[in-house]
């Protein structure tokens, strides 16, 4: 079975501070990781994925997120964030082999100006 | 737009009212899926259509039935729905779903309110 641990309901930060979105993923084999994000009203976009390689994967928007195989985490990361990236952020897992893409609980960011 | 199109936006409906919420996708995708998404809950997969044909249908009471005409289309048909199945209703495509790495594309959804 897989699953998906988003930690924080809520993420507040400052426009220009970083901003982290935490991830943690449970697979029973070698993990394909995602991120996608909702604005309101609309449908979920993909921002990033891991599949294989380099630990630090870069997206969308200026967005990254490094896989931690021993600690089993796929944090999202954005050095400087603006109030346009206040939206609900998901993060997805999908077990090498199966068609199953299996969402955290979501993450509300919040950026104030 | 994003190339997937769900139809209503916004249903409200009875108890006892047969509906149907409507998706089609125009990117040339070979599957198409149907999620649900509750407040503060993970999405819940419902089912996954390949090529037309099912591949998973997630423990989904059979007051949801979907149907997949064509692999641009999917529908699911609402009957005789609870209070607790309001939600948003997302519909996504992707090409090979058998594919670890494929990304999923979404529509914006279709917001049912049950009464």
């Amino acid at each position: 079975a897989q699953s998906v641990a988003q930690p924080e309901d809520q993420v507040n930060v400052a426009e220009g501070n970083p901003l982290t979105v935490k991830c943690t993923y449970s697979v029973s084999g070698n993990p394909y990781l995602f991120w996608y994000v909702q604005y309101p009203n609309r449908g979920l976009q993909f921002l990033l994925k891991y599949i294989t390689g380099d630990n630090l994967v870069k997206g969308s928007y200026g967005f990254e997120a490094e896989f931690n195989k021993s600690q089993t985490s796929f944090h999202l990361k954005k050095p400087s964030a603006l109030v346009s990236d206040s939206a609900l952020y998901f993060c997805a897992v999908r077990d090498m082999g199966d068609y199953k893409l299996s969402f955290g609980a979501g993450t509300t960011v919040t950026v104030r100006a | 737009e994003t190339g997937v199109t769900q139809t209503p936006r916004h249903l409200v409906m009875g108890m006892t009212n047969k509906k149907s919420l409507k998706c089609e996708q125009h990117l040339g995708h070979n599957a198409m899926y149907w999620y649900k998404q509750s407040a503060k809950k993970p999405l819940e997969l419902m089912f996954v259509y390949s090529l037309e044909e099912r591949v998973e249908n997630n423990s989904v009471p059979s007051r949801f039935s979907p149907e997949c005409p064509n692999s641009s289309h999917l529908f699911l048909h609402l009957h005789t729905l609870q209070p607790e199945d309001s939600a948003l209703y997302l519909c996504a495509s992707s090409q090979d779903p058998l594919s670890g790495a494929n990304v999923l594309t979404f529509g914006a959804g279709s917001r049912l309110t049950v009464l």
